[in-house]
């Protein structure tokens, strides 16, 4: 059950696309079409951002997108916004009734 | 209106026993599967426990044999029962509601657990 592997850090300014790769395993990422990424305020609830790789849930802008290849998971988001400023969690079902999340990604926006 | 509401937390001695509650309106909360997740301090969000809506449990290694997931139909109540605490436990507590597609779609705010002599 180890931890998604996510850059730190990633940054842009207004307007510009950033994207965050999360990196599992052939027993999670690789293996299910089960990763969603959240976005987190902290001291706020997590917010769902995308589910099943590719999915936005209603509300999200159509900025948000996933995409899924082998064992790594990518989110990005298009035209970034100042309230777009926040750290964004990967996590992928892993089998066996287990999930696993990934390090997590602060993002800046310049 | 879906809204989880999670209680219980507090400052508690290594070796000690903790409830953890989750009030959930809006849907009952034997219909979805639940989920506790945590993020410790300067850490990224970890899962904890399930309970599938057959009744089915699953834990992390971490706190497998130590904490007990469970849930009231009745409150329409998720809990987290935690023993044996270790200073490692040490993190906000979030609860969420878990969807087909093995995602989780509502959160609740967190609450805090401390273990510390």
């Amino acid at each position: 059950q180890s931890a998604l592997t996510q850059p730190p850090s990633a940054s842009g300014s207004p307007g510009q696309s950033v994207t965050i790769s999360c990196t599992g395993t052939s027993s999670d990422v690789g293996n299910y079409n089960y990763v969603s990424w959240y976005q987190h305020h902290p001291g706020k609830a997590p917010k769902l951002m995308i589910y099943e790789v590719t999915k936005r849930p209603s509300g999200v802008p159509d900025r948000f997108s996933g995409s899924k290849s082998g064992n790594t998971a990518s989110l990005t988001v298009s035209g970034l916004q100042a309230e777009d400023e926040a750290d964004y969690y990967c996590s992928s079902f892993a089998g066996s009734g287990s999930f696993v999340f990934g390090t997590g990604t602060k993002v800046t926006v310049l | 209106e879906v809204q989880l509401v999670e209680s219980g937390g507090g400052l508690i001695q290594p070796g000690d026993s903790l409830r953890l509650s989750c009030a959930v309106s809006g849907f009952p909360v034997n219909n979805y599967f639940m989920t506790w997740v945590r993020q410790a301090p300067g850490k990224g969000l970890g899962w904890v426990s399930l309970i599938y809506t057959s009744g089915n449990t699953y834990y992390a290694d971490s706190v497998k044999g130590r904490f007990t997931i469970s849930r009231d139909y009745s409150k329409n109540t998720l809990y987290l029962q935690m023993n044996s605490l270790r200073a490692e436990d040490t993190a906000i507590y979030y609860c969420a509601r878990g969807r087909t597609g093995n995602y989780y779609d509502y959160w609740g705010q967190g609450t805090l657990v401390t273990v510390s002599s």
